[in-house]
């Protein structure tokens, strides 16, 4: 099993939907995670801290499922510009372990 | 905009070639990374400075040396480099320390371009 896992996608919704992307991960003493956002040709940028068993911000929702090992990102009333390529990332428990990228799912809204 | 800044946008440059990749942030964070993107690919980490000491090195080949002069810059030297070399080269800086629970709140830069011939 890969460290951290997503569904490549291409998800395409139409405007005004919702869409919710899982990520899984191996490391079952992982503590903190992370979606990013990457639009192309540009750089990652942080769109969510989830440290606990979730977060919200607007209409973004992230979920932590510790017992199941994946996390979640549910994004209401898509907007055209809520397309990009989104990443979980992982830290692992102590130490000097760095971050581990998931390859990222694309998402594409459609008007 | 990002408070992380890389110079030059865009560099193209021959295998034979000696050049660098600068980086500098103001927000006081004293984490730095060096990540090298290829297209379609996620992010893959190559260097970690914490307290401007060289803390991770993810077996990187040495015609990549990194270089920390103070808290606020990083740069990337970059020599002999192959074709294969040619990606988007990220600079980020974290308030949290490598292993840390902020460490995964990253800044990136907006990356340098570059084309090796």
């Amino acid at each position: 099993r890969k460290e951290v896992e997503q569904d490549p996608g291409p998800f395409n919704v139409p405007e005004g939907a919702t869409v919710a992307f899982n990520c899984t991960y191996s490391n079952s003493a992982s503590q903190s995670f992370f979606w990013y956002r990457q639009d192309c040709r540009k750089e990652p940028k942080l769109l969510m801290s989830v440290y606990s068993s979730g977060n919200e911000d607007g209409r973004f929702t992230a979920q932590l499922n510790r017992a199941s090992q994946y996390i979640s990102l549910l994004i209401r009333d898509s907007k055209l510009s809520d397309s990009a390529t989104y990443l979980c990332v992982v830290i692992g428990s102590g130490g000097n372990t760095p971050l581990v990228f998931g390859k990222g799912t694309r998402l594409s809204v459609i008007a | 905009d990002t408070e992380v800044t890389q110079t030059p946008k865009h560099l193209v440059m021959g295998m034979t070639n000696k050049k660098s990749l600068k980086c500098e942030q103001h927000m006081g964070h004293r984490a730095m990374y060096w990540y090298k993107q290829k297209a379609k690919k996620p992010p893959e980490l190559m260097f970690v400075y914490s307290y401007e000491k060289l803390s991770i090195n993810e077996s990187v080949p040495s015609r990549f040396s990194p270089e920390c002069p103070n808290s606020s810059l990083l740069n990337l030297h970059l020599h002999a480099l192959q074709p294969e070399d040619s990606a988007l080269y990220l600079c980020a800086s974290s308030r949290g320390l490598a292993g840390g629970p902020f460490a995964g709140e990253l800044f990136f830069g907006e990356g340098s371009r570059l084309t090796v011939l």
